[in-house]
């Protein structure tokens, strides 16, 4: 079965305290993995798409990479505005079917 | 500015009613998606569509129905035999045809069953 798992489930850092979240995954042939940011009673908001191992994103603060079983979304110099909690979804072998979603990692960067 | 519209964005429901939560998106998305979301858990996908006239069912479609006769729209309707309905709703769509395109969500509704 496909599965998603984030880690910690909950994260207090100093700002400019840096650190990483965690998403491990089992899923059949991987298509792509997903990283949002959702803000409390908002939608999710698109961060980043990863197809393959070894592949890198970057936008502000945020990087996120990738190996054949997990990613990690790795916050440099985090500020206050960062509070979020942060999404991974998977996308399975079939094309046009929907994510898969762990639980996400609720993070608060206090200044 | 193209995007996904869900109304209401709060929504109160006494037991033993049905309710629609609508959602509408601009962006000539072939692809919607309903996912639930309860504190402490993921986003739980209820049913998809990937073209007009046609859905299926999710993880968690008991209790739940949907229609999709426009390619802009794809309401979802709570009913009676869900035992839990309380919980936030989040609308999503995506490009149909693309390998592994992001989806992009509405900015949910809120059900509280009274």
């Amino acid at each position: 079965e496909d599965q998603v798992t984030q880690s910690p489930e909950a994260l207090r850092l100093q700002e400019g305290e840096s650190s990483s979240l965690n998403c491990s995954y089992t899923v059949s042939g991987l298509r792509g993995l997903f990283w949002y940011r959702q803000d409390p009673g908002k939608g999710p908001e698109f961060l980043f798409t990863l197809y393959s191992a070894g592949e890198e994103k970057e936008k502000e603060r945020l990087k996120a990479t990738l190996t054949k079983k997990e990613s990690f979304l790795h916050i440099t110099a985090p500020k206050p505005e960062d509070s979020a909690t942060y999404l991974c979804a998977v996308q399975g072998p079939q094309a046009g079917t929907a994510l898969i979603f762990g639980k996400g990692t609720t993070l608060s960067v206090s200044s | 500015d193209g995007g996904i519209t869900q109304s209401p964005k709060y929504l109160f429901r006494k037991e033993g009613q049905n309710v629609t939560l609508s959602c509408e998106q601009n962006l000539n998305h072939d692809a919607m998606y309903w996912y639930r979301q309860d504190p402490g858990q993921g986003l739980r996908l209820i049913y998809y569509s990937q073209i007009v006239n046609d859905f299926q069912k999710g993880d968690i479609a008991e209790g739940y129905s949907v229609s999709r006769e426009k390619k802009e729209s794809f309401p979802l309707t709570v009913t009676s035999a869900q035992k839990n309905p309380t919980a936030f709703y989040l609308c999503a769509s995506r490009r149909a045809g693309t390998n592994t395109g992001e989806l992009f969500f509405g900015e949910g509704s809120r059900l509280t069953v009274l």
